[in-house]
């Protein structure tokens, strides 16, 4: 089974700094895609980024980035000029390109970030 | 707005009674899935319905049980409501089962008391 872990419970950041969001994975497979979702205070997760494990490349959404080291199975997420709407609990999460697993995603506990002007 | 719409917002329970939530796909969406995030936790996956059949399940009792229907909207029926089941239950909609992108709903508050 995979794992997913976020070390992070909490992090913050000053308006129009970077912050880095750490994720951790465990998997035995090796074609797999690992995601990015923001939860603001409305609950609807909402997809901030995604990385496809045969890509080495990675993965770029306007101020979101992400660092894919596939050999040490970690996934951390970087915001550049961070701003009040970012503020939200970020959740990383995993998904099998196994035909049998469907849509299915395993999430990891989740960083709560605050932005502070 | 993702078009995955979920109802009642939020629902308070008795512990024993029965519930049923509701989720209706983004249009095109053959594919849903359920999962349920209990406070200060991440999601965990509950099941997925593709084409009106039951498509993968997590680590949950049978108790726990859906529906999909003919234009792919989705039921969750929780039977013999416990305390622990009180979370935010999350419904997510797919084009197909290969699709790499899931629409989330803002999710039922369900409180058990």
């Amino acid at each position: 089974a995979q794992t997913v872990t976020q070390s992070q419970p909490e992090m913050s950041v000053q308006e129009a700094e970077t912050v880095t969001l750490s994720c951790t994975y465990d998997t035995s497979e090796s074609d797999y895609y690992l995601f990015w979702y923001k939860q603001p205070p409305s609950r609807q997760m909402i997809l901030v980024i995604r990385q496809e494990a045969y890509k080495q490349q990675n993965a770029t959404e306007n101020r979101f980035s992400v660092n894919f080291q596939k050999a040490a199975k970690s996934f951390s997420l970087k915001i550049s000029d961070s701003q009040l709407g970012d503020a939200a609990m970020y959740f990383c999460a995993y998904r099998s390109a196994k035909e049998t697993s469907g849509s299915r995603l395993t999430f990891g506990e989740g960083t709560q970030l605050t932005v502070n002007p | 707005e993702t078009g995955v719409t979920q109802s009642p917002t939020h629902l308070i329970k008795t512990r024993g009674q029965q519930v049923t939530l509701r989720c209706s796909s983004q249009s095109g969406h053959n594919t849903v899935s359920w999962y349920q995030q209990a406070l200060g936790q991440g999601p965990q996956f509950i099941f997925q319905y593709y084409r009106e059949e039951e498509n993968g399940r997590g680590n949950f009792p049978p108790r726990f049980s859906g529906l999909q229907f003919p234009n792919y909207s989705s039921e969750l029926n929780v039977n013999a409501l416990e305390l622990d089941d009180s979370a935010l239950y999350l419904c997510a909609s797919s084009f197909d089962t290969d699709s790499t992108e899931a629409f989330f709903g803002q999710g039922t508050r369900l409180t058990v008391v």
